[in-house]
């Protein structure tokens, strides 16, 4: 019952952006949609949100679609700290991470 | 800035024993609390929640139990612990207002029951 739907994995270089896509086609008009990641062994990270404006803050950008039926976080020069399982989440009433995608940055 | 704690980091019980889990919250009044479980190579489960002192919300039926005796405390228990309780336990914390309830993760509790 995932209302999101993310890659299982990418890769990307070193001092790259990282494009990280998420499809959410069943998301309601005032649901937010949410990024967060998690690295081996800790808490899950807050990274972004947004409604339908693109967002940018000192991590990563958001990128709605105009029907909000996806997004996408952009890492814009990678690093290896940023190595990470990456979970696209909209319904919080769900509160469920759903498998998320595994991000490589690779040197 | 708020800042969320969770320990111990680490805990190793027997099958059977009891469990005591603490999550306190600093710069923040009534926030709603959160227990997640993950277990290895796997998504968060939703627990308990708590939207103010002595209210629980229980999302899966199971062998553990939350409390709030303080506004920035949430407490997880558990009596008899079994093999399945094993795994990664997540404390939360949100503040509705916006339109949006970001939640602020702890670093979480490895628990292993042999």
């Amino acid at each position: 019952d995932a209302k999101t739907t993310q890659p299982t994995s990418m890769d990307c270089a070193e001092g790259r952006a990282a494009n990280l896509p998420c499809n959410h086609s069943t998301i309601s008009g005032n649901e937010y949609v949410y990024w967060y990641r998690q690295i081996h062994s800790q808490g899950p990270q807050y990274i972004i949100h947004g409604l339908k404006n693109n967002e940018t803050n000192e991590m990563a950008s958001l990128i709605i679609t105009e029907d909000r039926k996806s997004s996408t976080l952009i890492l814009p020069h990678a690093t290896l700290r940023d190595t990470a399982v990456y979970y696209c989440i909209v319904r919080w009433s769900d509160m469920r991470f759903g498998a998320g995608t595994r991000l490589t940055v690779k040197p | 800035s708020q800042t969320i704690h969770q320990w111990p980091a680490t805990l190793v019980q027997p099958v059977g024993s009891p469990l005591s889990l603490e999550c306190t919250v600093e710069g923040t009044s009534n926030p709603n609390l959160y227990w997640y479980r993950q277990a290895a190579g796997r998504g968060l489960q939703l627990l308990f929640y708590s939207v103010g002192i002595g209210q629980i919300s229980s999302e899966v039926p199971q062998n553990l139990s939350a409390s709030r005796p303080q506004d920035r405390q949430f407490i997880l228990s558990s009596k008899k612990l079994l093999l399945s309780d094993s795994g990664f336990y997540l404390c939360a914390w949100s503040i509705t207002g916006l339109g949006t309830d970001t939640q602020y993760f702890g670093p979480g509790t490895r628990l292993t029951v042999l």
